[in-house]
């Protein structure tokens, strides 16, 4: 059975950096690619990046110069920091494999000023 | 980017009744393998969002044959025959075959 789960901090201050962790079972980061979706409060998806099964990565152009995603397939984790936050980086960050099949709940990040 | 247009916005539908959102990309979706990468996602409120539809046309496990995806290169529709409670909620089109994969803005289908 496949599951992702989003963990780390609810709030965040304005300037600092969103430091995520997906954790997944039911598949290998080696076989299969993750990507980090968000979508701020009552708005639709945002496409925020991918990594690869090959460990490459791929980001929004929007957001490459914030954004790094990394793994540890040892853990079955993924990671997402991005930096220099601002308020409306307020969202619901989803992690997601399988081409949008399988989901994590979301974690809701709060940024603020 | 990519950019998905998904009409219309929202939907009012009575229970048992059939309908249809169109979503159209601003360039092919056609890989170089072939394939065509639109996919389908609901969200119902408070939820994550879930894949009904891949690559056009094909069912996710699970999901009733009332759904159906059509189109080609640009030009997608999603019909849903004899509407459900359960189906009410946000659907977006969704496009894996260029980088950034891009979503439509999404269609609230809700009761009438």
């Amino acid at each position: 059975q496949v599951q992702l789960k989003e963990s780390g901090p609810v709030l965040v201050q304005a300037s600092e950096t969103l430091s995520l962790t997906c954790t997944v079972s039911g598949f290998s980061l080696t076989n299969y690619g993750v990507i980090w979706v968000r979508q701020p409060p009552g708005k639709g998806l945002e496409w925020m990046g991918i990594i690869w099964r090959n460990g490459n990565t791929d980001y929004n152009s929007a957001l490459k110069s914030r954004l790094s995603i990394n793994r540890d397939t040892s853990k079955s984790q993924v990671f997402l920091k991005m930096n220099s936050l601002q308020t409306d980086d307020t969202a619901i960050y989803y992690c997601t494999g399988g081409w949008f099949a399988y989901w994590g709940q979301g974690t809701l990040v709060t940024v603020s000023s | 980017d990519v950019v998905m247009t998904q009409t219309p916005p929202s939907l009012s539908v009575a229970i048992g009744q059939s309908v249809s959102i169109s979503c159209k990309s601003s360039q092919s979706l056609v890989y170089s393998d072939g394939k065509t990468y639109l996919h389908w996602l609901l969200q119902s409120s408070g939820r994550s969002p879930k894949r009904l539809i891949y690559q056009v046309s094909n069912l996710d496990s699970g999901v009733p044959d009332r759904f159906s995806g059509t189109g080609s290169q640009k030009d997608f529709t999603l019909k849903i025959s004899r509407v459900e409670a359960k189906d009410l909620g946000v659907y977006y089109c969704a496009q894996t075959t260029h980088f950034p994969n891009t979503f439509g803005a999404g269609t609230k289908l809700e009761l009438k």
